[in-house]
């Protein structure tokens, strides 16, 4: 059966610094994945989705990820984050009939 | 994409009472599901919602608790029936095609 593994529930960044959230995956054939984010009282936002193809993959907000088949991961990366990446991030695995998510990592973004 | 508009956006309700929350996308969209996310958790698929016929319901879920309609492509309902302080949680409608799923802003429910 599929599932999503988020490693991390919290995790707190300074402004500026660079950001990495983590998400493995278990999935019987080539995957689809996404992220999403969430914002305090809203639904869910697409930040990236990956198929196949080019295993770097880039998304809104300057966010990017990268598949990595040998590890079943799919980790979510930005080079700086800003105070309004503060938020609580979700990855998902599976087609849109069958998707599961990860428990989720909140992002706490100091001054 | 598609925009999903969800209404109420936040409710506190009696217990025993049902609540009917709406859903509306604003394109048509070849699949429309309903998921429950508890406070601090993850999202829980409910149901898929059918149009004209029953809604598919995952393990945990049935009908008399949770009824669905989807009379259109682009419009679903879900209610909460009898409800009692344990289905206070957000509920998000989501709407897709195979690959792609987009997201209400969510109803927040309350039961008092």
């Amino acid at each position: 059966a599929q599932s999503v593994t988020q490693p991390d529930i919290h995790i707190t960044v300074s402004e500026g610094a660079s950001l990495e959230l983590r998400c493995n995956y278990s999935y019987g054939a080539t995957p689809y994945l996404f992220w999403y984010v969430q914002s305090p009282g809203q639904g869910l936002q697409l930040l990236l989705k990956y198929f196949s193809g080019d295993t770097l993959v880039q998304g809104i907000k300057g966010f990017e990820a990268e598949f990595k088949r040998s590890q079943s991961s799919f980790n979510l990366r930005k080079p700086s984050v800003h105070w309004s990446d503060a938020a609580e991030y979700f990855c998902a695995v599976g087609a849109v009939n069958d998707m599961r998510f990860g428990a989720g990592t909140r992002l706490t973004v100091k001054p | 994409s598609a925009v999903i508009s969800q209404k109420p956006s936040r409710d506190i309700c009696q217990r025993g009472t049902s609540l009917t929350i709406q859903c509306q996308v604003d394109s048509q969209v070849t699949m429309m599901f309903w998921y429950r996310q508890q406070p601090g958790q993850s999202l829980t698929l409910i149901a898929t919602a059918n149009q004209g016929s029953e809604a598919t319901y995952e393990s945990g879920f049935v009908i008399d608790k949770f009824p669905i309609s989807r009379p259109n492509l682009t419009f679903s309902t879900l209610t909460v029936s009898n409800m009692s302080p344990e289905d206070s949680s957000i509920y998000l409608c989501s709407g897709g095609q195979y690959t792609e799923a987009f997201f209400g802003q969510g109803t927040r429910l309350t039961v008092v």
